[in-house]
């Protein structure tokens, strides 16, 4: 099965920062990739997704972007963090169309 | 895009007890899938469940997919059962969309 690895599992950055979470999938080739964000411990927004190496699709225009370097590495990045950007995110994995997640990062933005 | 609504929002139960959630949603599906968010925000995938009827031990869900509905039945619940359970569907090669999701909450 996938094992979807996603490091940090908190960070607290101040406002105007950068930020770069990484996720990385095992378990499997050309997945498709998801980062959602889970704002106030309820609903996921879809941020971006990718079906492969350098396409991106944006969902939610916003101080984010992603990148996908490698077939199995999903990056989500900010060049100047926003006090709004703070919430728990996601990286998902769907492979065969069932879905898997990473252990979030709880990020807050002070 | 597809809307999915979820109920009840919150929910209380007795350990023990039995519990019935329910997932509408706007148009048709080819993936409809189930989750359960335990305290420390792991999300842990439950059911694939575009149509018909699953049972993993106490749990089972069912999709009456020509209705636009999909039901997670909880049994005999335990405290472990706490947590916040998602439904989240997806039309052609379109992404999840995530309902609200229903708190549940089981006191011993």
């Amino acid at each position: 099965s996938q094992t979807i690895h996603q490091w940090p599992a908190t960070l607290v950055q101040p406002v105007g920062s950068p930020l770069s979470l990484e996720c990385t999938v095992e378990g499997t080739s050309n997945p498709n990739l998801y980062w959602y964000r889970q704002a106030a411990g309820r609903g996921l927004q879809l941020l971006f997704y990718s079906v492969g190496i350098g396409q991106i699709s944006s969902e939610v225009p916003q101080n984010l972007s992603a990148s996908r370097p490698q077939d199995r590495q999903f990056i989500l990045s900010s060049k100047k963090l926003l006090l709004s950007d703070s919430g728990f995110y996601l990286c998902a994995c769907i492979w065969r169309t069932e879905a898997f997640f990473g252990q979030g990062t709880r990020l807050t933005v002070v | 895009g597809i809307q999915v609504e979820q109920s009840p929002p919150d929910l209380i139960l007795q350990e023990g007890a039995n519990s019935t959630l329910r997932c509408n949603f706007s148009d048709s599906v080819n993936n409809l899938q189930w989750f359960h968010q335990n305290p420390w925000g792991q999300l842990i995938n439950l059911f694939y469940i575009p149509s018909g009827t699953k049972q993993n031990g106490r749990l089972s869900a069912t999709t009456v997919a020509t209705e636009r509905y999909s039901l997670l039945y909880i049994s005999s619940s335990q405290t472990t059962d706490s947590g916040v359970y998602f439904c989240a569907v997806a039309s052609g090669n379109t992404p999840l969309v995530f309902g609200k999701g229903t708190r549940l909450s089981v006191i011993a």
